[in-house]
């Protein structure tokens, strides 16, 4: 079975500061879908930025970037010029489509703190 | 931008009663989900419909569940006997139904059982 791990359950940055949030998973697929979602004390779900499995790019959304590394199962979140804004939970999520439509398997996610 | 609209965004009931957590998906999606979060933990998916039928459904989702799209728009949740351990915040989603899957989620509905 997937899983998906976060084992940060807390971190913090200044404000300005870069911070980098890890996320392993685990899956015998090949060809799937990785996100991470911001979830603020508002508790709505927010799609950050997503990884195709089968590109080798890290994808990059303004401050927001991805490393992925295929072959250790890694896809961990960096955050630049961190802002108030951007403290929230933030979850690791996989998705794999194939048979049935598939589902998000999603970690437990890490508790951001920004600093001022 | 669409959104997913879910309704109401706080529900409080009585144990043993039935509620119905409303969700109108994104209007060209094909694909819809229901996912549950107790307080602190993390989000777990309860069931994914697609055609008019469910396509996929987690341990969670038990008899006391039930989905339904009434109408072309609006897609249901339903917990026939609600218990004390159902209060969770119960977030809809939906997709566009191709491999590439960003699912957008709705605020979500806060269900606190009493």
């Amino acid at each position: 079975a997937q899983t998906v791990t976060q084992s940060q359950p807390e971190m913090s940055v200044q404000e300005a500061e870069t911070v980098t949030l890890s996320c392993t998973y685990d899956t015998s697929e090949s060809d799937y879908y990785l996100f991470w979602y911001k979830q603020p004390p508002s508790r709505q779900m927010i799609l950050v930025i997503r990884q195709e499995a089968y590109k080798q790019q890290n994808a990059t959304e303004n401050r927001f970037s991805v490393n992925f590394q295929k072959a250790a199962k890694s896809f961990s979140l960096k955050i630049s010029d961190s802002q108030l804004g951007d403290a929230a939970m933030y979850f690791c999520a996989y998705f794999f489509y194939g048979g049935s439509q598939g589902n998000l398997i999603f970690g437990k996610g890490t508790k951001l703190s920004v600093k001022p | 931008e669409p959104e997913v609209t879910q309704t109401p965004s706080h529900q409080v009931t009585q144990m043993g009663q039935e509620v119905i957590l409303r969700c109108v998906p994104i209007s060209n999606h094909l694909y819809f989900y229901w996912y549950r979060q107790i307080l602190g933990q993390k989000v777990e998916f309860l069931v994914s419909f697609y055609n008019n039928e469910i396509s996929e459904k987690s341990e969670i989702f038990d008899d006391q569940f039930s989905v339904e799209r009434p109408d072309g728009s609006n897609f249901t949740l339903k917990i026939r006997s609600t218990k004390l351990e159902d209060s969770a915040m119960y977030f809809c989603a939906s997709g566009q139904g191709s491999s590439y899957q960003p699912q957008h989620f709705g605020d979500g509905t806060r269900l606190s059982i009493l």
